[in-house]
């Protein structure tokens, strides 16, 4: 079975400053997709950005980005120029092939802001 | 174009009774999937529909039940339930159920108390 570890339960960054989000991933698979989603206190799941296992071009959308080390099973998310409400709880998120919706989470990072 | 919509936003019940919560997806979307999120087992996947036909299912007891109506509405069932099952139940849609990844459109959940 796949599993999603996010080893950092809070972080905390100034205004203005990068800030990276660490994200392991555990599968036997050779081609996936990993994600990154955001929650806000209004509890909606916000996709951030994603990125498919087969590409080796690391996505990017305005100020998030990843590093995707496919052999070390990697995928941190920077997000550089913080903004206050970039505070939010960060999930990675894994999917396989099969299953359009069956995404295993990791157990999230909680991102505070400071001004 | 009206987001994820579930309703209730907020439930309380007593262990033993049953409970149904419901969630409209996006206009046209017709893959629609559940999520469980307790502050100890993070997000789980519970179930995952498309086109009235229950496509996946996660690791939950047979207590835990879905449908999927023609209008791509769906309702989720939880009979018996236990402390344990006081969680923030996500819903999420997508236009379709495999093939690349479509972006994923969650709700803002129901949260679920059970005294």
């Amino acid at each position: 079975a796949q599993t999603v570890t996010q080893s950092q339960p809070e972080m905390s960054v100034q205004e203005a400053e990068t800030v990276t989000l660490s994200c392991t991933y555990d599968t036997s698979e050779s081609d996936y997709y990993l994600f990154w989603y955001k929650q806000p206190p209004s509890r909606q799941m916000i996709l951030v950005i994603r990125q498919e296992a087969y590409k080796q071009q690391n996505a990017t959308e305005n100020r998030f980005s990843v590093n995707f080390q496919k052999a070390a099973k990697s995928f941190s998310l920077k997000i550089s120029d913080s903004q206050l409400g970039d505070a939010a709880m960060y999930f990675c998120a894994y999917r396989g092939i099969q299953g359009a919706q069956k995404l295993v989470f990791g157990q999230g990072t909680r991102l505070t802001i400071n001004p | 174009k009206a987001g994820v919509t579930q309703t209730p936003r907020y439930l309380i019940k007593t262990r033993g009774q049953q409970v149904t919560l419901s969630c409209s997806p996006i206009s046209g979307h017709r893959s629609v999937s559940w999520y469980q999120q307790t502050p100890g087992q993070g997000l789980q996947f519970l179930f995952e529909y498309f086109s009235e036909t229950q496509r996946n299912k996660g690791n939950f007891p047979g207590r835990f039940s879905g449908r999927q109506f023609s209008n791509s509405r769906s309702e989720m069932n939880v009979s018996t339930l236990e402390l344990g099952d006081s969680a923030l139940y996500l819903c999420a849609s997508s236009l379709v159920f495999q093939g690349a990844p479509e972006k994923l459109f969650f709700g803002s959940g129901t949260q679920l108390s059970v005294l």
